[in-house]
């Protein structure tokens, strides 16, 4: 079956500090990867998506390469800002779009001025 | 844009009550809605699809007649905890799929239950 992981949080950084959250996947055949973020109170929302392997999404100064070799889709951000703090959800598709998304369990993320 | 709108945010029950959790979606007509659930440190699990007018579909070992779900509406879906034990709580969140299908998907801000 489709199963997703990702680093176990919280990732604690100060701010205009370089960002990376890890995620690896196991999926049959090849799926569309995604990150979604929730700020407190709020629901999650797309942040960026890859559907292919060697794809790039970007979003937000946001980053993140879809390896199939490795089965990774690291979250990357050069600079983090304050309010970049949320929780982080990386997740999987791959019966496109007809299924509902598998995620991982979230990585929560703090800025500290 | 469109938004999902999911209450009560936070819920305090004693065991044995039921306790009703709304999904509205603003703006779109949602034609499918996905139920998952988060225990802590663990991953968003898909509990059950449905689509509106027809009965829902569970995922393996989630109890149909614990966790009712109505999506008699394109604008709205509830999630009904029947009987609701302390091994019910949980955050509960909705995603909602609009007409247009495809990826695009709408998340409702999330519902947590705790059951005394």
């Amino acid at each position: 079956g489709n199963s997703v992981t990702q680093m176990e949080g919280p990732v604690t950084l100060s701010e205009e500090a370089f960002l990376t959250i890890n995620c690896t996947y196991t999926a049959t055949g090849y799926p569309s990867l995604f990150w979604y973020v929730q700020y407190p109170g709020e629901g999650l929302q797309l942040l960026l998506k890859a559907t292919k392997a060697d794809d790039k999404g970007s979003n937000k100064g946001f980053e993140a390469t879809y390896r199939k070799e490795t089965t990774s889709f690291h979250l990357e951000k050069g600079s983090v800002q304050v309010s970049d703090s949320a929780v982080y959800f990386c997740a999987l598709n791959n019966q496109a779009g007809r299924r509902a998304l598998t995620f991982g369990s979230g990585t929560r993320l703090q800025v500290q001025p | 844009g469109a938004v999902v709108s999911q209450h009560p945010s936070r819920v305090i029950c004693k065991s044995g009550t039921s306790v009703k959790i709304e999904c509205r979606s603003l703006d779109f007509q949602a034609t499918t809605m996905f139920w998952y659930r988060q225990f802590p440190k663990q991953s968003l699990m898909l509990m059950a699809t449905s689509n509106e007018g027809s009965k829902a579909t569970y995922e393996q070992g989630v109890e149909k007649d614990k966790f009712l779900i109505n999506h008699a509406s394109l604008t709205l879906s509830t999630l009904t905890v029947t009987s609701a034990h302390p091994e019910d709580s949980s955050f509960y969140i909705c995603s909602a799929r609009g007409t247009g299908g495809g990826e695009k998907l709408f998340f409702g801000s999330g519902t947590q239950l705790s059951v005394l």
